[in-house]
C-alpha cells in the first residue's frame, strides 16, 4: 500500500536556527497537510496546501513557517528560526480526491519528532 | 472556536466491548473520522461518518448523531494490539481536521 514518507524521521536543532522537514506524499494525492503534535499533546493542525497554494492555515502557522513543493513528489516545511516551543513531532499528510469529496481520510507520514535545544 | 470532548483513558479486558464517546462543538462539520495512534507512531485512518447512523467495518463500529454533536467509537472482541490512543477528528472545513485530545486504551489480559 502506498505511503507518505517523511525524512528525517528525528532532528535535533539549536534554537535560531533553520530546519526543513521534508515528506512525500502519495503519488496521486492532490490535498497536502503538515500537522503537529508536542508530546503529551493532541494533533494540531498548521496547514493545508493544494494546487501550488495554501488553502488554509492555523494561528500557530507564522511568518517563522513556509511551505513548498519545489517538485512533483516533494512537500517541505520551513521553520526560519526555531524556538523550544517547536520541539514536536510534524506529521506530513495528503489525501486523494479532488472536489468535496468528504470521505476521503487523510493518510499520515510516520512524522519527524523536531528537539530544539 | 473548536471543542471536541473525549475521556482520557479507557481500560478493558481482551475480548471485551469498549465505547469511546466523543462529543464537539465547532464552527463547522463536513464529517467525523476516527484514528488509532500507537505511541510514536502515526494517526491511521479507523472510520468516517457524515450522516447519522451507525457504520461497522469489521471489530470497530462508529455512531454519529449531528443534532447532538455526539459520536462513539465501538470495539469489539478487543484484543492486545487494539491498546493505543484513539483520536475523534471533526473536518470543520473544506480541508482540515480538528482533532481531541484523544483516548487512551489499555486491554488487559
Amino acid at each position: 500500500e502506498p505511503e507518505v514518507t517523511q525524512t528525517p524521521s528525528h532532528q535535533v536543532t539549536q534554537m535560531g536556527q533553520e530546519v526543513i522537514l521534508r515528506c512525500v506524499p502519495i503519488s496521486n494525492h492532490l490535498y497536502f497537510y503538515w500537522y503537529r503534535q508536542i508530546l503529551g499533546q493532541k494533533v494540531e493542525f498548521l496547514v493545508s496546501f493544494y494546487n501550488n497554494e495554501i488553502s488554509e492555515k492555523s494561528e500557530i502557522f507564522d511568518d517563522q513557517f513556509s511551505v513548498e513543493r519545489p517538485d512533483g513528489s516533494n512537500f517541505t516545511l520551513k521553520i526560519r528560526s526555531t524556538k523550544l516551543e517547536d520541539s514536536a513531532m510534524y506529521f506530513c499528510a495528503s489525501r486523494r480526491t479532488a472536489g468535496h469529496s468528504y470521505n476521503s481520510p487523510l493518510h499520515f507520514g510516520n512524522g519527524t519528532r523536531l528537539t530544539v535545544t | 472556536g473548536q471543542n471536541i470532548d473525549q475521556p482520557t483513558e479507557m481500560t478493558a479486558t481482551e475480548g471485551a466491548i469498549v465505547q469511546i464517546n466523543c462529543t464537539y462543538q465547532t464552527s463547522g462539520f463536513n464529517g467525523l473520522f476516527w484514528y488509532q495512534q500507537h505511541a510514536g507512531e502515526a494517526p491511521t485512518f479507523l472510520s468516517y461518518n457524515v450522516l447519522d447512523g451507525l457504520e461497522e467495518k469489521g471489530r470497530f463500529s462508529s455512531f454519529l448523531s449531528r443534532s447532538k454533536g455526539y459520536s462513539y467509537l465501538l470495539l469489539k472482541e478487543l484484543q492486545m494490539k487494539d491498546s493505543a490512543s484513539y483520536l475523534c477528528a471533526v473536518r470543520d472545513g473544506d480541508y482540515k481536521l480538528s482533532f481531541g485530545a484523544g483516548t487512551t486504551v489499555t486491554v488487559r489480559a
